[in-house]
Parts: structure tokens; sequence; C-alpha cells
């Protein structure tokens, strides 16, 4: 693990489930974010959150209800989902920064090994 | 608008030899970073290495290199020596200082092969 940790690791759900996933960083990072990657397409970015609150959210579906607690944790709430959700969903975090260049500098963006979620 | 293209959904090399992933780009910004990530079967995303669009030096790590031509917006990826180890799935990604958030922009993904 790098620090970054997911849970479940397989979830398979019907269309009126509800579930929830999670992430869990004890990295000391103040960011995390919520990827979807399907296979033959690049990840998309669903979800930032930063210093707890969400700062993007790329037109994603209500029935993606994202939560962060705090810091270290973020969830994901799933309802009534459809089968092409069905995907791999890769938590990350990093540590932001004032400046571009120190963001980078001290680049740590962390993934977790992702939640493979299949609806049926 | 950034997009990011990688033209090769699979490659194979044979172990020891030398392979070359392609990755191109499409961006108006002049401050930004190219990523090289690796996601064997284990999922996880794990960086390769990086470049900053400012520098003309292309970066270097170990058996890893990048051949960045920023004029052709190309950044290719060579494996030297490739092990057993480096099969896995490569993604090419992107981010510029306006992106916020460490946001990246990742391609479709080549899937490596090593052949023993």
């Amino acid at each position: 693990e790098t620090g970054v940790t997911q849970t479940p690791r397989h979830l398979v759900m019907g269309m009126t489930n509800k579930k929830s996933l999670k992430c869990e960083q004890h990295l000391g990072h103040n960011a995390m974010y919520w990827y979807k990657q399907s296979a033959k397409k690049p990840l998309e970015l669903m979800f930032v959150y930063n210093f707890k609150e969400q700062t993007e959210n790329n037109s994603v579906p209500s029935r993606f209800s994202p939560e962060c607690p705090n810091s270290s944790h973020l969830f994901l709430h799933l309802h009534t989902l459809q089968p092409e959700d069905s995907a791999l969903y890769l938590c990350a975090s990093s540590q932001e920064e004032d400046s571009f260049l120190a963001k980078l500098a001290n680049y740590g963006y962390t993934f977790g090994s992702g939640t493979r979620l299949t609806v049926v | 608008a950034q997009t990011v293209t990688q033209s090769q959904p699979e490659m194979s090399v044979q172990e020891a030899e030398t392979v070359t992933l392609s990755c191109t780009y499409d961006t108006s910004e002049s401050d930004y970073y190219l990523f090289w990530y690796k996601q064997p079967p284990s999922r996880q995303m794990i960086l390769v290495i990086r470049q900053e669009a400012y520098k003309q030096q292309n970066a270097t790590e170990n058996r890893f290199s990048v051949n960045f031509q920023k004029a052709a917006k190309s950044f290719s990826l060579k494996i030297s020596d490739s092990q057993l180890g480096d099969a896995a799935m490569y993604f090419c990604a992107f981010t510029y200082s306006g992106a916020g958030s460490y946001q990246l922009t990742f391609g479709k993904g080549t899937k490596l092969s090593v052949i023993p």
C-alpha cells in the first residue's frame, strides 16, 4: 500500500442498491480526488476536495454523491446506478500548495488501488 | 481544452529490448507538466517519470527516459532493457498551472506486454 487505501477492492451491486466506496490516506495530504476508469477510455476526474471543500464536480450524475468528513477520508456514495457505471474507481490524494511551482516541486499525487465496481 | 492522445492501444517488447510508447497532447498553455504513469495488474497508478515543459533536457529515471518535443507536442516514453515487471498499462498525463488542484488529463493508455 502506498498510503492511500481504498475499500472494498471489489463490489457487485444491483441497480436499486445503495453502497459506499471508502478512501483513506495517512500522508498528511490536504486534497483528495475521485477518478473513474472505464475500459478503453481516459481516466475521468469526478470530484476534487481541497481542505475538505468540494472544488470540482465534473458534471457527475447525482447518483454519485461524494463526502469528505475530514482531510484523511473520502467517500463515494452510490445509489440507483446503471450498468454503464461499472468501472474501476480510483481515489488519489495530493498536497496543495499556494503556487503551481511549489505544487510540482513537492509533487505528491498518490493513487489508491481502486474499487472494481460491477452494476448488475 | 487539453487533450492527450496515445495512439498505440497495445505494444509488446522482448525482454531486455527497448520499446517506445507514444503520446501527443494539445494545449495552448505555456506552463505545464507531462507525466507517464504505470498501472500494473495491482491497479495502483505509479508515477514513472515527469517532464517540466520549460526544461529542454529530457527527463530520465534509470531505464526510463522521455523524448520531449515541445514544438511537435510529443512526449514519448522509452523503456530500455525491458523487464517482465514492466508489463502494465502506461498512461500519459498532463497538467498546467491553471488546472487547479493538480487536475490531470490522461490518455487512454497503452498496454505493454513483455515477452520472456
